[in-house]
């Protein structure tokens, strides 16, 4: 079982849509987590990241439950400029570097 | 500032040739990372480096290895190339782990092995 799994999507929208994303990860000795962006045959690059007590950007809404052990992305009014595949990625105690999800492939439609 | 930079962007071997894909960083960071991206499977590391001069495995490190010669520069190597190491390889880099730093990404180097 992966560590950090997401719903490979694609997921369509309209634009103007709101859609919602979700990670779940299994181990427990999580640290931080966060969300990148990934566009397509394109390097990752930092979405935002997400507190305990959730947090927003703009159009962009991410929230963490420890105890269900899932973080969630949260995108109003979507754009075409949106379309893109989404990583989900944590940070474990003890390891340098970041565990990602396969990630969640958004579809903006016009 | 160019941020991080590989070189090459593309590349196909034979099965058994040798390379050396390069990553070069101007944000003076002392963190750097190589990952590989297949699908389905997410990024995963290979090796990464926390300063000058030391190296370590991540992942998925066998049939890789590494050098930081230069705090700048990390490279990875291929001695002996198999198909299974077809794949997008990604560089990154950090200012440090402690308290999480962002990493910065390199543009990617698509390779593929015949």
């Amino acid at each position: 079982r992966k560590e950090v799994e997401q719903d490979p999507g694609p997921f369509n929208v309209p634009e103007g849509a709101t859609v919602a994303f979700n990670c779940t990860y299994s181990n427990s000795a999580s640290q931080s987590f966060f969300w990148y962006r990934q566009d397509c045959r394109k390097e990752p690059k930092l979405l935002m990241s997400v507190y305990s007590s959730g947090n927003e950007d703009g159009r962009f809404t991410a929230q963490l439950n420890r105890a269900s052990q899932y973080i969630s992305l949260l995108i109003r009014d979507s754009k075409l400029s949106d379309s893109a595949t989404y990583l989900c990625v944590v940070t474990y105690t003890g390891r340098r570097a970041l565990t990602f999800g396969s990630g969640t492939r958004l579809q903006v439609q016009p | 500032n160019a941020g991080v930079t590989q070189t090459p962007k593309f590349r196909v071997l034979k099965t058994g040739q040798s390379m050396t894909l390069l990553c070069a960083q101007d944000m003076n960071h002392e963190y750097m990372y190589w990952y590989r991206q297949d699908p389905g499977m997410g990024l995963r590391l290979i090796h990464y480096s926390v300063g000058e001069g030391t190296t370590a495995k991540g992942e998925v490190p066998d049939g890789y290895n590494v050098s930081r010669l230069k705090k700048q520069n990390f490279l990875l190597g291929l001695e002996s190339a198999a198909p299974s190491q077809t794949s997008v390889y990604f560089c990154a880099s950090s200012y440090s782990t402690v308290g999480y730093n962002e990493q910065f990404f390199g543009p990617g180097t698509r390779l593929t092995v015949l």
